[in-house]
């Protein structure tokens, strides 16, 4: 149980492109999500936190016009990063915390998604 | 914010040593997780642990909350152990990430 999925796994694209990551809960509910991204050899840095139904909080330092974050439901959260260019070229990995049953507040992480701007 | 670091942050083992791994933190918690991510960058819930001790195999985490630190054990390591171990901590809801031991495990 909680399995958390992300596509795409990995993606290349022109630069001022848009490109869409979705992450989505399995076989749980998840009222908050949340996105980091990561660099080579890097901890994790927390870009956003999205609650299902409002708008998503974003750290310091993050453009939230180039990273739009939607969460729509229980169980989907998805990044759009516009516009892309090569500087947001990273690894962007999704995370959903369970708001109830036995691992209630515990967060699960998706595979990750590798994104390349050419 | 809170700060979260670990030690050491590189490691090599032997195949079937012990180690233990640190993570030390500024703040209160309610809640502290330790991860695995394997060489494909995915992250693995190994336990969520705010307090107390717990064993999951050849693996074992103690958090000791009041002196803000939390330490993994791992015995007779295996290949397959090698990655990134990280602790991360909630402090206002948000989970904030340690720096990391880097662990390669030889055979």
């Amino acid at each position: 149980g909680a399995v958390v999925s992300q596509h795409p796994s990995w993606v290349i694209c022109k630069s001022g492109t848009s490109v869409k990551i979705e992450c989505r809960s399995l076989d749980f509910q998840a009222t908050t999500m949340f996105w980091y991204r990561q660099f080579p050899k890097q901890s994790l840095m927390l870009m956003a936190t999205s609650n299902e139904g409002s708008k998503a909080t974003y750290e310091q330092g993050v453009e939230k016009d180039k990273f739009l974050i939607n969460h729509a439901s229980l169980t989907l959260s998805t990044l759009t990063v516009t516009s892309a260019h090569p500087e947001d070229s990273s690894f962007y990995i999704c995370s959903a915390r369970a708001s109830g049953g036995a691992r209630y507040n515990e967060q699960f992480f998706g595979p990750g998604t590798r994104l390349t701007v050419l | 914010g809170i700060q979260v670091e670990q030690s050491p942050p590189d490691l090599i083992l032997q195949e079937g040593a012990n180690s233990t791994l640190r993570c030390n933190f500024s703040d209160s918690v309610n809640n502290l997780q330790w991860f695995h991510q394997n060489p494909w960058g995915q992250l693995i819930n190994l336990f969520y642990i705010p307090s107390g001790t717990k064993q999951n195999g050849r693996l074992s985490a103690t958090t000791v909350a009041t002196e803000r630190y939390s330490l993994l054990y791992i015995s007779s390591s295996q290949t397959t152990d090698s990655g990134v171990y990280f602790c991360a901590v909630t402090g206002f809801q948000k989970l904030v990430f340690g720096t990391g031991t880097r662990l390669l495990v030889s055979p």
